[in-house]
């Protein structure tokens, strides 16, 4: 049983560049979440797909946009780099969008921004 | 409390030794709380998802109680070993925000031998 994945596991990029994130859910799961990891904090949310559609959106701006696609997986866009986008994003599946339930996490993309 | 806030942020015990930390979150509301164990170069697993005031779960030599009246939740490990060093993340979601968690910062846990 595949867990989360994701790729690629490490991105440079510079600033004013795009680039795309990609996150294949643990098997049976419908639900993908992204998380910002900036050094020294907990993971931030970004945003939360569900039935192919945005459900949740935590405080990034618009050059962060995703997609999710119908076999659930899921990818995460940033538009315009900045240096403050260099983090490790994280993706997470889970079954259905309650709270109660745990989330799988993939190992992260590490995206530097120069 | 407005944040999910933990402490400390990290945290020496000798092998052996038992310890605890402490995960604060917004009371009101409350829908579950979640403790996730995140080992270097691995992925976040989830340890524990706690629902009920009182509550206490356990899994190993690590275990975790809930206060959902004043906002708290302790995690304990009894007797650490060296597998045990992690930071351990704890997080809330909101009731009506499906599970959207808003985590903490952390506890980063070094055992040493």
């Amino acid at each position: 049983d595949a867990g989360v994945t994701q790729s690629p596991t490490h991105l440079i990029k510079t600033r004013g560049q795009q680039v795309t994130l990609r996150c294949s859910p643990k098997s049976g799961h419908d639900t993908v979440s992204w998380y910002q990891q900036a050094l020294g904090q907990g993971p931030q949310f970004i945003f939360q797909y569900y039935e192919e559609e945005e459900r949740q959106r935590g405080n990034f701006p618009d050059r962060f946009s995703g997609h999710q696609f119908p076999n659930y997986s899921s990818e995460l866009n940033v538009n315009a780099l900045l240096l403050g986008d260099s983090a490790l994003y994280l993706c997470a599946s889970s079954l259905r969008l309650i709270g109660e339930e745990k989330l799988f996490f993939g190992s992260g993309t590490q995206l530097s921004v120069l | 409390i407005l944040n999910v806030e933990q402490s400390p942020q990290s945290l020496h015990v000798q092998e052996g030794d038992s310890t605890n930390f402490t995960c604060s979150f917004p009371s009101s509301n409350f829908y579950a709380l979640h403790w996730y164990r995140w080992e270097t170069a691995k992925s976040p697993e989830a340890l524990f998802v706690m629902t009920l005031n009182g509550d206490e779960k356990k899994k190993g030599r690590i275990s975790a109680t809930l206060n959902t009246k004043e906002g708290y939740s302790y995690l304990y490990i009894k007797g650490s070993q060296p597998e045990d060093s992690a930071t351990y993340l704890c997080a809330s979601p909101r009731r009506a925000a499906g599970n959207k968690l808003t985590f903490g910062g952390g506890t980063r846990v070094l055992v040493k031998p």
